[in-house]
């Protein structure tokens, strides 16, 4: 099946760094790739769609300047977390859409924790 | 506004039985539906998935079934087993377009 890897699974900061975190399909390639937050107990919550070679497309309420996305190729997206602060603290998932299915494969996370 | 609901919270089964989840939708042009099963801090994983052109959709224990008219499906796994265990999202999209994710279902499958 298809395969998407996050890293880091886990990372823990100081206020006011930033953070990346990558998403790759090792296995297909994604033209789309999408970042999701989810909260304690809450299903996930689309945070922006990442096509490659364009802008990504931010959700409502979704800064762009905090979230930076960059999809520079057809297999790797990365978020950064610009000036992190303790309530970005939460789980990053990151997906990627198989181009020739309408599936979309899901990485492991990334647990942000903001001190 | 939910466009993907699932409106049972948690569901639970005895080992052996069918384990049936619901979901229901409100966005008519949605026309692919998917199935993921997530365990606690790690991603979704793809379960099965159907689209609006059929109404049925087998593979192994897991069974999505769509009924259109009612803007409603469901995931039957049987039998279910307590490796099972787990929450359980219904997805649709329309278009191709980006997946809207049920709140999803937390099902306990006892030994």
């Amino acid at each position: 099946g298809a395969v998407v890897s996050q890293h880091p699974s886990r990372v823990i900061c100081k206020s006011g760094t930033s953070v990346k975190i990558e998403c790759r399909s090792l296995d297909f390639q994604a033209t789309t790739m999408f970042w999701y937050r989810q909260f304690p107990k809450q299903s996930l919550m689309l945070m922006a769609t990442s096509n490659e070679g364009s802008k990504a497309t931010y959700e409502q309420g979704v800064e762009k300047d905090k979230f930076l996305i960059n999809h520079a190729s057809l297999t790797l997206s990365t978020l950064t977390v610009t000036s992190a602060h303790p309530e970005d603290s939460s789980f990053y998932i990151c997906s990627a859409r198989d181009w020739r299915v309408e599936t979309q494969y899901f990485g492991p996370g990334t647990r942000l924790l903001v001190l | 506004d939910q466009q993907v609901k699932q409106n049972s919270p948690s569901l639970s089964v005895q080992e052996g039985r069918i384990s049936i989840l619901n979901c229901d939708y409100t966005n008519s042009m949605f026309d692919y539906f998917l199935w993921y099963k997530k365990y606690p801090a790690e991603g979704p994983t793809f379960l099965i998935s159907i689209s609006s052109i059929k109404d049925k959709n087998e593979d192994g224990r897991f069974t999505v079934f769509l009924n259109k008219s009612a803007k409603h499906l469901s995931l039957h796994i049987v039998p279910s087993q307590p490796g099972d265990s787990a929450v359980y999202f219904c997805a649709a999209s329309a278009d191709g377009n980006k997946l809207v994710f049920g709140a999803g279902t937390i099902l306990r499958v006892k030994s």
